[in-house]
């Protein structure tokens, strides 16, 4: 089954309003990471916060996880055009096989 | 210092022959793992090379399917007797040491199967 679940799989808004795009996961994580993808191409990594970390800011974003609910949120301030991209998390799991387990995104579109 | 390098960019085949993916990653980086990404999908997980470990390959999704990495660097996504359905963008990523560190994602090689 799939670990991490992105909700919502669209998201349309205005330019310079928030963003927020949540991750659901099934299993005990080390950590949580996100990834923003443009044109179907590279993923770029955005932050990566730790299951000991509730909360990471980088810039513009804001990541929160809650691990008691197995959820994080990734929240964009002050959207830009730029921003126009899909937008996985992925989770690393504590046991099991040793690999990043990605969602199937959330496309984010801004609106000039 | 540069990035993950994935070649060729695009490829296209005809059904039932071999193609083979190059992955270049960032030097000094010891683990390299490949996923496939159909077009408006997740990333799915193919295969994961740590130092000098055995390569973790539970999520080659038949014996078509085989990679290999030489000398701890770059390495090659061999698909035999390709299938329609093997078209997707295949992503080679890299990272410092394990799935614990952030991953550095190569642009990616477009696989077309006629």
């Amino acid at each position: 089954s799939q670990q991490g679940e992105e909700d919502p799989q669209a998201l349309s808004i205005q330019e310079g309003e928030n963003a927020t795009m949540n991750c659901s996961y099934k299993t005990s994580i080390n950590n949580l990471q996100w990834y923003r993808q443009n044109s179907g191409r590279g993923l770029v990594h955005l932050i990566l916060i730790r299951s000991n970390e509730r909360e990471k800011h980088s810039g513009r974003l804001r990541v929160t996880l809650d691990t008691s609910k197995k959820s994080s949120s990734l929240l964009i301030t002050a959207s830009r055009a730029a921003d126009t991209a899909s937008y996985f998390c992925a989770t690393g799991r504590i046991q099991g096989a040793q690999k990043l387990v990605f969602g199937q995104g959330t496309r984010l579109t801004i609106n000039p | 210092g540069a990035g993950v390098s994935q070649s060729p960019s695009n490829k296209v085949t005809e059904k039932g022959k071999d193609v083979e993916l190059r992955c270049d990653p960032i030097s000094g980086h010891t683990a390299l793992y490949w996923y496939r990404q159909s077009l408006g999908q997740g990333l799915e997980f193919l295969i994961y090379f740590q130092g000098n470990s055995a390569p973790d390959k539970s999520g080659l999704p038949s014996d078509r399917f085989s990679a290999e990495r030489t000398g701890g660097s770059v390495s090659t996504l061999t698909i035999q007797r390709t299938q329609q359905e093997d078209s997707a963008v295949y992503l080679c990523a890299s990272s410092l040491a394990g799935t614990q560190e952030t991953q550095y994602f190569g642009p990616g090689t477009r696989l077309l199967v006629l």
